[in-house]
């Protein structure tokens, strides 16, 4: 089975500077989706970012960029210029792309505090 | 274009009591997801479809049933709610070959 690990319950940065959340997963599969969703004290989750397998160059999304390292398992998150909306819960998540209807698999969230 | 909804946004139950949450898309998806999340963990899938009139079980499906009666909506029922069902729901939607899913505001349910 396939499992996503957040290894930084919570991170902080100072606004307009930049900060990175790991992520890293486990599968057997070569084919499969990667993403960052941010949930803030709303509770909305929202899409960040997507990362497909297969391709190697980094996704970017403005000032929210990914490190994907395949060999590694690796997925970290950027975020440059750091605005105090940033402040959330961050989840990394996989999918297979295999089969229809695949659900998301979670990591535990890193909680991100921005200070200004 | 509202995306996807929940109803409704909070709930107290008593244990044993029974409820229905609703999930309404209006994107034309084919594919939708119940989630619970709970503290310290990101989001466990419930039930999902794949269809109008197809249902299946996803990782934390006991005293959980779904149905898909209609395309846009996907409704999660509680038949004898348990303190342990505390928690909040997300429904998410899918297009086809989209592989990407698009989450509701979110349900808190608290069971008493």
């Amino acid at each position: 089975a396939q499992t996503v690990t957040q290894s930084q319950p919570e991170m902080s940065v100072q606004e307009a500077e930049t900060v990175t959340l790991s992520c890293t997963y486990d599968t057997s599969e070569s084919d499969y989706y990667l993403f960052w969703y941010k949930q803030p004290p709303s509770r909305q989750m929202i899409l960040v970012i997507r990362q497909e397998a297969y391709k190697q160059q980094n996704a970017t999304e403005n000032r929210f960029s990914v490190n994907f390292q395949k060999a590694a398992k690796s997925f970290s998150l950027k975020i440059s210029d750091s605005q105090l909306g940033d402040a959330a819960m961050y989840f990394c998540a996989y999918r297979n792309s295999r089969t229809f209807g695949n659900k998301l698999v979670f990591g535990a969230g890193t909680i991100l505090r921005v200070k200004s | 274009n509202a995306g996807v909804t929940q109803t409704p946004k909070f709930r107290v139950l008593k244990t044993g009591q029974s409820m229905t949450l609703l999930c309404a898309q209006d994107m034309n998806h084919e594919y939708m997801y119940w989630y619970r999340q709970d503290p310290g963990m990101g989001l466990r899938l419930i039930h999902y479809s794949v269809g109008e009139g197809t249902t299946a079980k996803g990782e934390v499906p006991d005293g959980y049933n779904v149905s898909r009666l209609k395309k846009q909506n996907f409704l999660l029922g509680l038949e004898s709610a348990a303190p342990s069902q505390t928690s909040v729901y997300f429904c998410a939607s899918e297009g086809t070959g989209q592989e990407t899913q698009y989450f509701g505001p979110g349900t808190r349910l608290l069971v008493l």
